[in-house]
């Protein structure tokens, strides 16, 4: 069965400083990893996705993650935090089993950014 | 624009009463979900939906109903056997035999039982 650990409920950091955020996924087959971003009061929206390649994935507002397998994680990373970047961020881990794609969520890392 | 879009957005219910939150989706994706979130639990899966009439139980189906009439449409019936329904609920869609399986979240629907 797969899973998700997220390092840390909270995490706080200075604007225009590095944003890391931790992720670690257990999966018996090769997964694909998602990270997510939730504003208060809304849905989910995607961040960024890692499926095969390039094993370092750029995805929107400036955010990365790397997928080393070795280490079975997918951390988040933004090298300046800006204001708007405070939000919950979820990782979640899919396996690739056709016909029974779900997706499950860690437990989330509520970031927040020191002006 | 296309989107999913989930009502109420806040309700309000007494115990014991059955509530029936509503998600409807114009994006033509196969695929619709309902997950509940509650703080520090992150998000888990009650019922996913592949295609029409059919659909399954996720982690924590118990106590919820579900149906899948029509392609558009996922409504959730929270029941009066649901032990604790107070949290946030989400609705999401996806295109079925997308591997990546990249979800599409409405804005969510707070229940609170009084």
């Amino acid at each position: 069965a797969q899973s998700v650990t997220q390092l840390g409920s909270h995490v706080s950091v200075s604007e225009g400083a590095l944003v890391l955020l931790r992720c670690n996924y257990s999966s018996s087959v090769p997964p694909y990893l998602f990270w997510y971003v939730q504003y208060p009061n809304q849905g989910l929206q995607l961040l960024l996705k890692y499926t095969t390649g390039a094993t370092l994935v750029k995805g929107i507002n400036g955010f990365e993650a790397e997928f080393k397998k070795s280490e079975t994680s997918f951390h988040l990373t933004k090298p300046s935090a800006h204001m708007s970047d405070a939000a919950e961020y979820f990782c979640a881990v899919s396996e690739r089993d056709f016909g029974n794609e779900k997706l499950t969520f860690g437990t989330g890392t509520r970031l927040t950014i020191i002006p | 624009d296309g989107g999913i879009t989930q009502s109420p957005k806040y309700l309000f219910r007494k115990e014991g009463q059955n509530v029936t939150l509503s998600c409807e989706q114009n994006l033509n994706h196969d695929a619709m979900y309902w997950y509940r979130q509650d703080p520090g639990q992150g998000l888990r899966l009650i019922y996913y939906s592949q295609i029409v009439n059919d659909f399954q139980k996720g982690d924590i189906a118990e106590g919820y109903s579900v149906s899948r009439e029509k392609k558009e449409s996922f409504p959730l019936t929270v029941t009066s056997a649901q032990k604790n329904p107070t949290a946030f609920y989400l609705c999401a869609s996806s295109i079925f035999r997308d591997r990546a399986n990249v979800l599409t979240f409405g804005a969510g629907s707070r229940l609170t039982v009084l």
